[in-house]
């Protein structure tokens, strides 16, 4: 069985840092792409940001660009997510999702429950 | 980056009718597109992937069409089951949502 846990999520002060993980299991995890979806309260989804399977293609939204990074580690089938430089408007459920091919290029067929993420003063 | 549009925000509907929602994209995404649909609490479930192919598991009633830039979802009758919210999703470059379509009993 496909299961993606994420962790990490906490209540953050604005413009401090933190990370996210998303530990896989049930499926090759070296061998398909991960993203990073969210989800603010009442709203609807926003894709965040993505890595293919060897790390060699990484993408962002643009209203993350240059604060949150992305990366994984095949060996701990694991994903995380850097985020600094953190906003009020980055406050949301944080999905870990797994795409159905190696690259980027592809839908999501598998989603994790997800971590909460408040920014709050 | 793509911009997705669907419409209605909204939709009213009774067990057993016939319902259609639209995907608009700001640019040509072939047939890159998907279709989720979430319910209150829950994760994003897909049900249609390269516009018209039906992920496994997914019921016959559900379909989805269009090719470029704009695309259908349609629920040919409505079971209670099917109540939630949908999204579209290009996956042409990167990828990203349209802002959903709430589907609600009438």
């Amino acid at each position: 069985e496909v299961q993606l846990v994420e962790s990490g999520g906490d209540l953050v002060q604005p413009g401090r840092s933190l990370r996210l993980s998303c530990v896989a299991s049930g499926f090759a995890f070296d061998d398909f792409a991960v993203h990073w979806v969210r989800q603010a309260p009442g709203k609807g989804l926003e894709w965040v940001s993505g890595i293919s399977f060897n790390s060699g293609v990484i993408g962002f939204a643009d209203s993350v660009k240059g604060r949150f990074t992305i990366s994984r580690d095949n060996a701990k089938n694991s994903l995380y997510l850097q985020m600094n430089d953190l906003r009020a408007e980055d406050m949301a459920l944080y999905y870990c999702a797994k795409s159905s091919r190696q690259w980027l290029d592809a839908p999501f067929d598998y989603w994790g429950q997800g971590t909460l993420v408040t920014v709050a003063s | 980056d793509i911009q997705m549009t669907q419409s209605p925000p909204t939709l009213s509907a009774s067990v057993g009718d016939r319902v259609t929602i639209t995907c608009r994209a700001s640019q040509s995404i072939s047939s890159w597109l998907a279709w989720y649909q979430q319910k209150p609490g829950k994760a994003p479930k897909l049900l249609i992937y390269k516009a018209s192919i039906l992920e496994s598991g997914v019921p016959s009633r559900f379909s989805g069409s269009g090719s470029g830039t704009e695309f259908t979802l349609t629920i040919s009758s409505l079971q209670p089951d099917d109540f939630a919210t949908y999204y579209c999703q290009q996956y042409d470059i990167y990828s990203s949502f349209g802002q959903g379509t709430k589907l609600e009993i009438k």
